[in-house]
């Protein structure tokens, strides 16, 4: 079975650039996630949709910072512009969740490794 | 209040040998689930194991198990016979009703041959 699709697996670019970051959930999934992770913060979540409708985007760090998930299959993380405190792993995970409570894990891509300079 | 707590930065332990990996949350919530995942240094979030708050049962999977101490409010990683390929940071995570996991700051475990 296809995992989840991350591209691209890495990124290099200059300050002030915009920066799309992809992904592409597991078949049957309904929530999607992205996450950061950094060695001062660890995992920060940034966003999350359930059933293609963002839920919460309270860890958006700021209006720099914008997600889309036009259809169950892809979404999208954008950075514009982009600053070099920005750099980073991106992880998207995603998720079954039924009801209000689920024992499904949240599975991951291989992440993003984002430098900017 | 952190929800996840993981209080050992790094661990050591011997080739054959096993070794536990401490985690405590922290909710009101009656329904919910405990994960642990795995990241190599190749950098990818591995699933490992799952426990839920009203099994009765500790969860194991393999060389995995999850010893689950419900009133104490911790849900320790066991790793028995340590492999040189079990070297990777440890996750504990977190969901109470919502999708949105709550993840630890992680233990880094060393295998020593």
């Amino acid at each position: 079975d296809a995992g989840v699709i991350q591209s691209p697996r890495h990124e290099v670019t200059e300050m002030g650039q915009e920066v799309t970051l992809r992904c592409k959930p597991i078949s049957g999934h309904n929530s999607l996630f992205w996450y950061r992770q950094t060695m001062m913060r660890g995992l920060e979540l940034l966003i999350y949709f359930n059933n293609n409708v963002p839920i919460d985007d309270s860890g958006m760090p700021e209006d720099r910072f914008s997600a889309k998930m036009p259809n169950a299959s892809f979404s999208t993380l954008k950075i514009q512009p982009s600053e070099p405190r920005d750099s980073a792993v991106y992880f998207c995970a995603s998720s079954l969740v039924r009801g209000t409570y689920s024992n499904q894990p949240q599975h991951f891509g291989d992440g993003t490794r984002l430098s900017i300079l | 209040a952190q929800k996840i707590t993981q209080t050992q930065p790094g661990m050591f332990v011997q080739e054959k040998e096993a070794v536990t990996l401490d985690c405590t949350y922290d909710t009101s919530d009656p329904s919910y689930g405990l994960f642990w995942y795995k990241q190599p240094s190749s950098g990818e979030m591995i699933f490992l194991i799952y426990q839920g708050s009203y099994d009765q049962q500790n969860a194991t999977e393999g060389r995995y198990s999850l010893n689950f101490q419900k009133a104490r409010k911790s849900a320790n990683l066991v790793i028995s016979a340590s492999q040189l390929g079990d070297s990777a940071m440890y996750f504990c995570a977190m969901r109470e009703t919502w999708p949105q996991f709550y993840f630890g700051t992680g233990t880094s475990l060393t295998v020593i041959p």
